[in-house]
């Protein structure tokens, strides 16, 4: 089975400065897709980034970039210039290659500090 | 173009009673999902339909129920409600069946309270 952890359960970081957040996840399989999703207290999920594991590249959305480690399975989301906006719960994810089931991690509540 | 849409958003019911939550995913999307939200659980898949079928089904009793109509609008029940049945119930809309294309969208979620 499938199972994602997110080890740090609250992060903060300084307004502008640099911040990452760690995931850890365990399958057998070799096509899969991870995500991370942020979820702010409206509490709509919003995707942030997605990682295809076939690709090697790792992904970059604006301030967003991911450190896709397939080998030690590792997918760590670091944002860049943190803006009060970032302010949310934001959960790893694993999607199979097919259908539509995510595995959830825990979550990690991150605090941006003005 | 309408993003998913769940209501309603915020439900309070006894212990014992039965209870109806309604998804309608975006518009051309044949996929929806199901998740339960809680403190202590996280996250926890409940089901998933594809073009009316149900395609995966998560570790909940069988009090919990779901179902696809032909408009890809989809309905989940819980019966004989229980106390941890209090949580946030959402439902997430995909274009496709997996695979590099499909990208799944969230609705705001249910907030379900039992007393």
């Amino acid at each position: 089975a499938q199972t994602v952890t997110q080890s740090q359960p609250e992060m903060s970081v300084q307004e502008a400065e640099t911040v990452t957040l760690s995931c850890t996840y365990d399958t057998s399989e070799s096509d899969y897709y991870l995500f991370w999703y942020k979820q702010p207290p409206s509490r709509q999920m919003i995707l942030v980034i997605r990682q295809e594991a076939y690709k090697q590249q790792n992904a970059t959305e604006n301030r967003f970039s991911v450190n896709f480690q397939k080998a030690a399975k590792s997918f760590s989301l670091k944002i860049s210039d943190s803006q009060l906006g970032d302010a949310a719960m934001y959960f790893c994810a694993y999607r199979r290659n097919t259908g539509n089931q995510f595995y959830f991690g825990t979550g990690t509540s991150l605090t941006v500090i003005p | 173009k309408a993003g998913v849409t769940q209501t309603p958003r915020y439900l309070i019911k006894t212990r014992g009673q039965q209870v109806t939550l309604s998804c309608s995913p975006i518009s051309g999307h044949r996929s929806v999902s199901w998740y339960q939200q809680t403190p202590g659980q996280g996250l926890q898949f409940l089901f998933e339909y594809f073009s009316e079928t149900q395609r995966n089904k998560g570790n909940f009793p069988g009090r919990f129920s779901g179902r696809q109509f032909s408009n890809s609008r989809s309905e989940m029940n819980v019966s004989t409600l229980e106390l941890g049945d209090s949580a946030l119930y959402l439902c997430a809309s995909s274009l496709g069946d997996g695979g590099p294309d499909t990208e799944a969208f969230f609705g705001q979620g249910t907030r379900l309270t039992v007393v």
